[in-house]
């Protein structure tokens, strides 16, 4: 069964380091997200991605942050000089169509620590 | 703004009983609701997706079902197994793009 896929599983960083969290979404699906959970917190929405460029953005998603699709297979996410508080489980999503009868499926989430 | 709810927070039967899981929104202008579970420290495994325009949604021992006038859904888990021990989350979709809301979810256990 097609699944999305996110490495590294783990990461730790050095505060002030960049990071990047990488995805490999479902090959048919066109709409790809990035969502965040601190520990203990809900699921909060980053960024959809549509066509190539940025669709949404939470006011979380501010310029330390960024989202690339380099290749036809790869979805990034880029953090800046990271902060203590970026600390969190990463997850990635991708879903088929964005809207209307359009399951998301997510990876298994990249869980990020910076020290 | 749209406000997801989960109530209860926690949840303990024995092995066998039915489980239900209550989730509440604000806003009833959604696309769909997606209930997910998730292991401790893991991801997000879809269980069910249900559209505005239907009143419920059934798989295997799942059944889930959606009011979306009065903004609830409920999810149903028949006969429990310690298996089905896990974090359930629901999830609406309010917008075009696909964003997705989520509610703080449901932490269950089963006991043997």
């Amino acid at each position: 069964e097609p699944e999305v896929t996110q490495t590294p599983s783990h990461q730790v960083t050095q505060m002030g380091q960049e990071v990047i969290l990488r995805c490999v979404p479902i090959s048919n699906h066109l709409y790809f997200y990035w969502y965040r959970q601190i520990l203990g917190q809900k699921v909060e929405f980053l960024v959809s991605f549509y066509n190539n460029e940025i669709s949404e953005k939470s006011e979380i998603f501010d310029d330390q942050f960024s989202v690339e699709r380099p290749d036809g297979s790869n979805f990034t996410l880029k953090i800046r000089s990271t902060k203590l508080e970026d600390s969190a489980m990463y997850f990635c999503a991708s879903s088929e169509r964005g809207f209307m009868n359009t399951e998301a499926f997510f990876g298994q989430g990249t869980r990020l620590t910076v020290v | 703004k749209q406000e997801v709810t989960q109530i209860p927070a926690a949840l303990s039967v024995p092995e066998g009983e039915n489980l239900v899981l209550n989730c509440s929104f604000t806003d009833s202008a959604i696309y769909n609701l997606q209930w997910f579970r998730q292991d401790p420290g893991k991801g997000l495994t879809s269980l069910l997706l249900i559209q505005s325009s239907q009143r419920e949604q059934t798989s295997g021992r799942l059944n889930a079902s959606l009011d979306k006038s009065s903004g609830r859904s409920t999810l149903y888990i028949a006969a429990s197994q310690p298996g089905d021990s896990a974090t359930y989350l629901c999830a609406v979709m309010s917008d075009s793009w696909g964003k997705l809301q989520f509610g703080a979810g449901t932490q269950v256990v089963v006991t043997p």
